[in-house]
């Protein structure tokens, strides 16, 4: 996505809190999602955030929106070694109703001992 | 009991060669995607169908066709292979959509390595 934007690698120590940040350029985007892929699988939705929202938290899991910047960001609170692996940000548009998402390129999160 | 699933897993083959790529979803979804994650993980739809209508195509070449027989199945057939072909091809699925979120439930993947 060159209208979805993403740091490409984080390397973080367990037990630490990981942040992962993401741009995103279309103020009409509906929902913000975080997905999340584990080698050799397939996308696994891991959280969303409706537009007009500024927060929200789901366990070790906290999504921040600032609309003004256009920033996204996915906070992984206490990171465990299955935390290891790529996520994804994607929008989806007001304007598209039938479900296409643009993804971010992706972001390699590496959790070591 | 696997809710989108995609066959086969892995497929070489050689340039110029016609190949088809299954996907069967499980979950009673209206709607069925194709997308391409090339070498760099960058992942992006090619096709999207809601019971059994195409209803996204974006610009891929038309040697890629889209066919679903029914709305639990959405297969990629893909003529005259080249070795910008290569990557992994995920198929998934969610409810019908519109502008709540709906959640795109993928399969594994489909790796194609074109020699």
């Amino acid at each position: 996505g060159e209208d979805v934007e993403q740091s490409l690698f984080l390397s973080v120590r367990e037990g630490d809190s990981s942040v992962i940040n993401c741009t995103y350029t279309d103020s009409s985007s509906t929902y913000l999602y975080w997905y999340k892929q584990e080698p050799g699988a397939g996308l696994q939705l891991l959280t969303y955030i409706f537009s007009n929202m500024d927060m929200k938290q789901d366990q070790r899991l906290t999504v921040l929106l600032n609309k003004k910047d256009k920033h996204l960001s996915l906070r992984i609170a206490d990171t465990q070694t299955g935390d290891s692996a790529i996520y994804f940000c994607a929008e989806s548009m007001t304007t598209d109703s039938w479900g296409k998402l643009q993804f971010g390129a992706g972001t390699q999160v590496v959790v070591t001992p | 009991d696997t809710a989108v699933s995609q066959t086969p897993k892995y497929l070489v083959t050689q340039m110029g060669n016609d190949k088809s790529i299954k996907c069967e979803q499980n979950l009673g979804h209206d709607t069925m995607y194709w997308y391409k994650q090339d070498s760099k993980k960058f992942l992006k739809i090619m096709f999207s169908y809601n019971n059994k209508e195409l209803i996204i195509n974006e610009t891929v070449p038309n040697r890629f066709s889209p066919k679903s027989p029914d709305k639990a199945h959405l297969n990629l057939h893909i003529n005259s292979l080249e070795l910008g072909d290569s990557a992994v091809y995920f198929c998934a699925s969610s409810q019908v959509p519109g502008t709540s979120v709906h959640e795109q439930y993928f399969g594994p993947g489909t790796r194609l390595t074109v020699t």
